[in-house]
């Protein structure tokens, strides 16, 4: 089946610091990837996506690349902010199979330190 | 357009009594799903909509659960009997069906309580 498996948190850091949040998947054929983010008290929203091998999502100086040969769609950031203080999901949407719901990895929280 | 709308945004209830939840989507858009999202987990799906037609359930989705879309806009979430085991955060999400550029828009949940 559709899965998505990321690294646990919290994963505390100090502000400027490099941010890694690994992400792999199992699914049937190549689905699409996305990175969420959601705020204190707010809903989830799309952070960046991949729809196909070697594609890159960036957005907020985030960034993911879509690794078919490892599975895998790590989160990525050069310098945190503390504003980038949140719980991101990593999730996966089957294109031809699965049907049509978004699977979601059980999130992992950043805190980030001024 | 003021984004996806979930009502209420808590619900404290008594286990076995019966609750609604209503989700109005950004209004152009025909996809429309139900998800719950417990503490520490990802959302984990429960069913969705293509307009009024309700094209998939999670066995997640037991009898006490039923969802509708009468119009293709607004939907609603009704739990029968509820359990303890039910208390979660009920997320509704919407979108316009993009094939493989699919994004979804969340409301901010309702959390439900069952004591």
């Amino acid at each position: 089946g559709n899965s998505v498996t990321q690294m646990e948190g919290p994963v505390t850091l100090s502000e400027e610091a490099f941010l890694t949040i690994n992400c792999t998947y199992t699914a049937t054929g190549y689905p699409s990837l996305f990175w969420y983010v959601q705020y204190p008290g707010e809903g989830l929203q799309l952070l960046l996506k991949a729809t196909k091998a070697d594609d890159k999502g960036s957005n907020k100086g985030f960034e993911a690349t879509y690794r078919k040969e490892t599975t895998s769609f790590h989160l990525e950031k050069g310098s945190v902010q503390v504003s980038d203080s949140a719980v991101y999901f990593c999730a996966l949407r089957p294109k031809n199979t699965g049907g049509f719901k978004t699977i979601f990895g059980a999130g992992t929280r950043l805190f980030v330190k001024a | 357009d003021t984004g996806v709308s979930q009502n209420p945004r808590h619900k404290i209830t008594k286990r076995g009594q019966n609750v609604t939840f209503r989700c109005d989507p950004i209004s152009e858009h025909n996809r429309l799903y139900w998800y719950r999202q417990t503490l520490g987990q990802g959302p984990e799906f429960l069913t969705y909509f293509q307009n009024e037609a309700q094209l998939e359930k999670s066995r997640l989705l037991s009898d006490r659960f039923s969802a509708e879309r009468p119009k293709g806009s607004f939907s609603t979430l009704e739990i029968q009997r509820t359990e303890q085991g039910d208390s979660a955060m009920y997320l509704c999400a919407s979108s316009l069906s993009r094939g493989s550029n699919e994004k979804l828009f969340f409301g901010s949940g309702t959390q439900l309580s069952v004591l």
